[in-house]
């Protein structure tokens, strides 16, 4: 059975930073791009990045680009997402999906920059 | 960016009666080189992650009844639940995979 499972969300202030993890299993984890979708509370859903089977293409919404930095450790099945100068519209549930067409996604896990 | 427009926002529909919700792209999703549309189609309901109905603009997910239809071809897609169950009440997303990935805005489906 495909799972994936995200931690590291959580409350932090304005400028702060934040990792999100999310472990993977059921699956080639190695084979096939990992992304990371967000969904701002009672909005819509925003692709946000992906990475490619060996991390050496990575993709960003334009804005968290310089900001946030997704990475991967097949040896470990999983993707990161390494969430830096964070901002109040950064509120959201953040997914992990697999694939490039975001045909499985984990349950997500929440992040609030607030003050 | 491909912009991905849904019409309409929300739908209210009778138990047993059609439900069909659009999709149009802002370029089209159809690759010359495999002849297939870049388009897939999501349900999610509350406090879940979304759930792929459909890929492909009109391939079923394995386990997806066949009550769930998606059509159309280029710029213009269409979702349809031939006869809405009370389990399909949710929201809906269509999605394109052509280039970096886009939603639409969504469209909630109720019981009339």
């Amino acid at each position: 059975e495909v799972q994936l499972v995200e931690s590291g969300g959580g409350l932090v202030q304005p400028g702060g930073s934040l990792r999100l993890s999310c472990a993977a299993s059921g699956f080639t984890f190695s084979s096939g791009y990992m992304s990371w979708v967000r969904q701002a509370p009672g909005k819509g859903l925003e692709w946000v990045a992906n990475i490619k089977e060996e991390g050496n293409e990575k993709n960003y919404v334009e804005s968290v680009k310089g900001r946030f930095t997704i990475s991967r450790d097949n040896a470990k099945n999983s993707v990161y997402l390494q969430m830096n100068s964070l901002r109040d519209e950064d509120t959201a549930v953040y997914y992990c999906v697999r694939g490039w067409s975001l045909y499985y996604w984990g349950q997500g896990t929440l992040v609030t920059v607030s003050s | 960016d491909i912009v991905m427009t849904q019409s309409p926002d929300s739908l209210a529909v009778s138990l047993g009666e059609r439900a069909t919700i659009n999709c149009k792209s802002s370029q089209s999703l159809l690759s010359s080189s495999n002849n297939k549309n870049y388009l897939g189609w999501f349900q999610q309901k509350p406090g879940q992650p979304p759930k792929l109905l459909i890929y492909w603009a009109s391939t079923r997910e394995s386990g997806v009844p066949d009550r769930f239809s998606g059509s159309g071809s280029g710029t213009d897609f269409t979702l349809t639940i031939s006869s809405l169950q009370a389990e399909d009440v949710a929201v809906y997303f269509c999605q394109q995979y052509y280039a970096i990935p886009t939603f639409g805005q969504g469209t909630k489906v109720e019981i009339q």
